[in-house]
C-alpha cells in the first residue's frame, strides 16, 4: 500500500535518552519533512530534505538531527531528549516543492519525554 | 514575522454551510493550502490556491485574495463526518509551508 509509515506509533522516553523516529515512504517523492504539532500551535517544521543527500533546517531545528541517505527513508534523531520535546511528530513527503504539489503525511508518532 | 490567523473553533449544523476564514502575512507567497485533520489522525489535503478566485471541489470550495492576504474554505451540505480541524498553510518565499493553528469545526445534528 503506497504511503508513508512512521515508527514507533507512540513512545515514552526518559529525559537525556537518545531516540530515533523512523519515516519511510514508497511513493518515490523527492521532498520529505518533519513537523511537530503541539496543542494550540500550527505544525512547525523541524527539518526538511528537498532531495536524497540534502537536508535543511526548519523553524525549530534545535535538539534534532536528520539524514537522507536514500529517497525512501528520513529518520529524525533526538540526541538527548528534554521534556519540551513532548509532542506529536509527523513526517510528510511531496513529489516537488513548488506548484500544486501537496504534502502527504504519515500517521504520526506521539512522544512523551519525562 | 510570519503569521497565519484562523478562528480557533466554529460550530455549525448538519446540512448547513460554513465558511472558515484564514488571513496571512508571510515573507513571499507561493500558494495556499487547506488540509483537514480528524482528531488523532494525520492532516489530509483538501485544496490548493495560487491565483485569485474560487476553486470548487465537490462540497468544498476555497477562495483566495492575494491583495488582501485572505482565504476562506467553504463547506456545503455539512455532514457529521466533517467534524474535524481545518488547517490553512501558506508556501512562503523559501517554498516552505507556514501553518495556522487550525480551526476546530463542530457539527451539531
Amino acid at each position: 500500500i503506497a504511503g508513508i509509515t512512521q515508527a514507533p506509533t507512540s513512545q515514552i522516553l526518559a529525559a537525556g535518552r537518545r531516540m530515533t523516529l523512523r519515516c519511510t515512504q514508497d511513493m518515490r517523492h523527492n521532498a520529505m519533512y518533519w513537523y511537530r504539532q503541539d496543542l494550540g500551535l500550527g505544525l512547525r517544521l523541524i527539518h526538511y530534505s528537498n532531495t536524497a543527500g540534502t537536508t535543511g533546517k526548519g523553524e525549530v531545528p534545535d535538539g534534532y538531527s536528520v539524514s537522507r541517505a536514500n529517497t525512501d527513508d528520513f529518520p529524525l534523531t533526538l540526541a538527548s531528549a528534554v521534556p519540551s520535546q513532548t509532542s506529536v511528530y509527523f513526517c510528510a513527503s511531496s513529489e516537488g516543492t513548488s506548484g500544486a504539489y501537496e504534502q502527504f503525511f504519515g500517521p504520526g508518532t506521539r512522544l512523551t519525554v519525562l | 514575522g510570519q503569521n497565519i490567523d484562523q478562528p480557533t473553533e466554529m460550530t455549525a449544523t448538519e446540512g448547513a454551510i460554513v465558511q472558515i476564514n484564514c488571513t496571512y502575512q508571510t515573507s513571499g507567497f507561493n500558494g495556499l493550502f487547506w488540509y483537514q485533520q480528524h482528531a488523532g489522525e494525520a492532516p489530509t489535503f483538501l485544496s490548493y490556491n495560487v491565483l485569485d478566485g474560487l476553486e470548487e471541489k465537490g462540497r468544498f470550495s476555497s477562495f483566495l485574495s492575494r491583495s488582501k492576504g485572505y482565504s476562506y474554505l467553504l463547506l456545503k451540505e455539512l455532514q457529521m463526518k466533517d467534524s474535524a480541524s481545518y488547517l490553512c498553510a501558506v508556501r512562503d518565499s523559501n517554498y516552505q509551508l507556514i501553518w495556522g493553528a487550525g480551526t476546530k469545526l463542530i457539527i451539531k445534528p
